[in-house]
């Protein structure tokens, strides 16, 4: 069982939709968690920390469970902009990522 | 600011030969991470560094592969020999607390 799994998608959404990825993990000794942003042959980018009582950034909601060793991430009023790979990444001691989730968002 | 600097930004390569992967992560963070990321396996992690002395290697493939920190503004990873498998992206990052800062990464083909 890989570490850190996530549905690969593509998920293909309108503008404007509501679009959910989830990821689990199988370290329960991971204390940290992040999602990052991966744009077509660049770079990943840290989109945001996900805190145990979930947290919020604009359009970008973050939700953890650890009782399931889950973490969610909730995009709203998707943009063309969002089109991207989002990674899940756990930290049992060092970064662990996942193979992201590809995010198309069509006009 | 600079981000983190790697070069080359592309290499193509011939089997046998040796490849050195140079990056210069930004100024003050004391941590350096090597990654590799391949459409099958995604995003790995090879070594780090912390303050440059290496502190986990454990994802280092195979010997062909070394890594050095020789200070705090630069980092090599070395494939000798290359292999076709090795090809992939290499990606530099760095942190100074628990966000890494990855680099624009150096696109390897090995032919």
């Amino acid at each position: 069982r890989k570490e850190v799994e996530q549905d690969p998608g593509p998920f293909n959404v309108p503008e404007g939709a509501t679009v959910a990825f989830n990821c689990t993990y199988s370290n329960s000794a991971s204390q940290s968690f992040f999602w990052y942003r991966q744009d077509c042959r660049k770079e990943p980018k840290l989109l945001m920390s996900v805190y145990s009582s979930g947290n919020e950034d604009g359009r970008f909601t973050a939700q953890l469970n650890r009782a399931s060793q889950y973490i969610s991430l909730l995009i709203r009023d998707s943009k063309l902009s969002d089109s991207a790979t989002y990674l899940c990444v756990v930290n049992p001691h060092k970064l662990i990522f996942g193979t992201g989730t590809r995010l198309q968002v069509f006009p | 600011d600079a981000g983190v600097i790697q070069s080359p930004r592309h290499e193509v390569t011939e089997m046998g030969q040796e490849v050195t992967l140079r990056c210069k992560p930004i100024s003050g963070h004391n941590s350096l991470f090597w990654y590799r990321q391949t459409m099958m396996r995604g995003l790995e992690l090879l070594i780090y560094f912390n303050n440059n002395v290496p502190i986990d290697d454990s994802g280092m493939p195979e010997d062909r592969f070394s890594a050095k920190m020789p200070n705090a503004s630069f980092s090599t990873l070395k494939i000798q020999p290359s292999e076709p498998r090795d090809s992939a992206v290499y990606f530099c990052a760095s942190s100074g607390g628990e966000t890494q800062y990855f680099g624009p990464g150096t696109r390897l083909l090995v032919l």
